[in-house]
């Protein structure tokens, strides 16, 4: 069974600081990895979508790696912002159409 | 504009009352996804359905149920079976496996 590991649970860093927040998987039979945002008490927005034959996807600040031999990847943040106050989640998908695993989250404080 | 819609936003149930949550979506979407989130924690999958009259089991379907009549909607009926229903319900739709989740904003369910 797919099981899903992301830490640190909580980080906190000040305005300006690149991050770099982690998700570890133990199958790595996967068809792709997706980075969400949560905000409080809503739905997910999907950042970044990683295909299982990409290494990185990028939009923005964003920037999202993935090794899937080893079971990991990264979400990176650069020049982090009080606005990117949040709950990271990553979820990965296996090769059975429609099944995601999520890890439960990193959540995000970003001080002015 | 296109989006998920989940009603209602807060939702309370009796003692061996069944309630179903709504999930109405506008992205012409073939895939849906039902899943549950607790405090802290990450999401986890109760149901999904890659076509219309067609769902399958996720990972925590006992005392839910499902209907999938409709490509555009996808509720959810939480059964008097499942004793634990107090959790935030997230319904998501995406276009493929190789496509982006979507999510709607929730639904809040309490017992009374």
């Amino acid at each position: 069974k797919q099981e899903v590991t992301q830490i640190p649970a909580a980080l906190s860093v000040p305005e300006g600081e690149n991050l770099v927040l982690n998700c570890s998987f133990t199958d790595s039979a996967i068809y792709n990895l997706q980075w969400f945002r949560q905000d409080p008490g809503k739905g997910l927005t999907s950042l970044l979508l990683i295909q299982s034959s990409q290494r990185e996807q990028t939009s923005g600040r964003l920037n999202a790696s993935l090794d899937k031999s080893s079971g990991r990847s990264t979400l990176y943040i650069a020049a982090s912002q009080p606005g990117d106050s949040a709950t990271y989640l990553c979820a990965v998908s296996d090769t059975n159409a429609g099944k995601s695993t999520f890890g439960d989250g990193t959540t995000l404080t970003v001080k002015p | 504009d296109g989006g998920i819609t989940q009603s209602p936003k807060y939702l309370f149930r009796k003692e061996g009352q069944n309630v179903t949550l709504s999930c109405e979506q506008n992205l012409n979407h073939d895939a849906m996804y039902w899943y549950r989130q607790d405090p802290g924690q990450g999401l986890r999958l109760i149901y999904y359905s890659q076509i219309v009259n067609d769902f399958q089991k996720g990972d925590i379907a006992e005392g839910y149920s499902v209907s999938r009549e409709k490509k555009e909607s996808f509720p959810l009926t939480v059964t008097s079976a499942q004793k634990n229903p107090t959790a935030f319900y997230l319904c998501a739709s995406s276009m493929g496996r190789d496509q982006p989740q979507h999510f709607g904003d929730g639904t809040r369910l309490s017992i009374l």
